[in-house]
């Protein structure tokens, strides 16, 4: 059974620092892979996809994918409290198939 | 732009109800979704659908049945409720061809079965 694994925190960072939340998958195969934001009764929003080793930056957040250790990393830098929420890490098996696989998810706090 | 709408937004069923969940979208997509999260969890597939007709089972199937008549709707139907049904569920949809990667969620329906 394919696995995702995230530390369920909560993760508490101050105010303009650097959030990093981790994400670890059990398919080798995987192709795809995403951060969701999920703020509390809310639904999950996509935040940042990535498909290639490496980084892939868009404004504040940098996302980190290194296959061979088969995990894949959001950076949030200049934290701000509106950040606060869960963040969902997913991993899809390949690009034709729309099927993810989600985390838990990581409960981060930005302290002001 | 209404995106992907569900109803009822909550609802209390007792042990041995049945309901159906309505998904609609409007976005013209191919791909739909129906995902359960339980509390403090992530969400678990429970089936999804390729294109009007076509249906198939995801990771947590057993007391739900879904039906995909037109490329619009996307109904999710529980049988026989069980508390372990109560969640958080939510339908989603995309189409890779317009949008990437990027799944529109509904904005959820909480079931609580007592």
């Amino acid at each position: 059974q394919k696995e995702v694994e995230q530390n369920s925190g909560p993760l508490s960072v101050p105010e303009g620092a650097i959030a990093s939340l981790n994400c670890t998958y059990s398919d080798r195969g995987s192709q795809s892979f995403f951060w969701y934001r999920q703020y509390s009764g809310k639904s999950p929003e996509l935040i940042m996809f990535i498909y290639s080793n490496g980084d892939k930056e868009d404004g504040r957040f940098t996302a980190q994918l290194n296959k061979a250790s088969q995990y894949v990393s959001l950076l949030i830098r200049d934290s701000q409290p509106s950040d606060s929420a869960t963040y969902l890490c997913a991993v899809n098996e390949d690009f034709g198939n729309e099927k993810l696989t989600f985390g838990t998810g990581t409960r981060l706090t930005i302290i002001p | 732009n209404a995106g992907v709408t569900q109803t009822p937004k909550f609802r209390i069923l007792k042990i041995g109800q049945s309901m159906t969940l309505q998904c609609t979208q409007d976005m013209n997509h191919n791909y739909m979704y129906w995902y359960r999260q339980d509390p403090g969890m992530g969400l678990k597939l429970i089936y999804y659908s390729v294109g009007a007709g076509i249906t198939d089972k995801g990771e947590v199937p057993n007391g739900y049945n879904v039906s995909r008549s037109t490329t619009e709707d996307f109904p999710l139907r529980l049988e026989l409720a069980a508390p372990s049904q109560t969640s958080v569920y939510f339908c989603a949809s995309n189409d890779r061809v317009d949008s990437g990667n990027t799944i529109y969620f509904g904005e959820g329906s909480w079931l609580t079965v007592v």
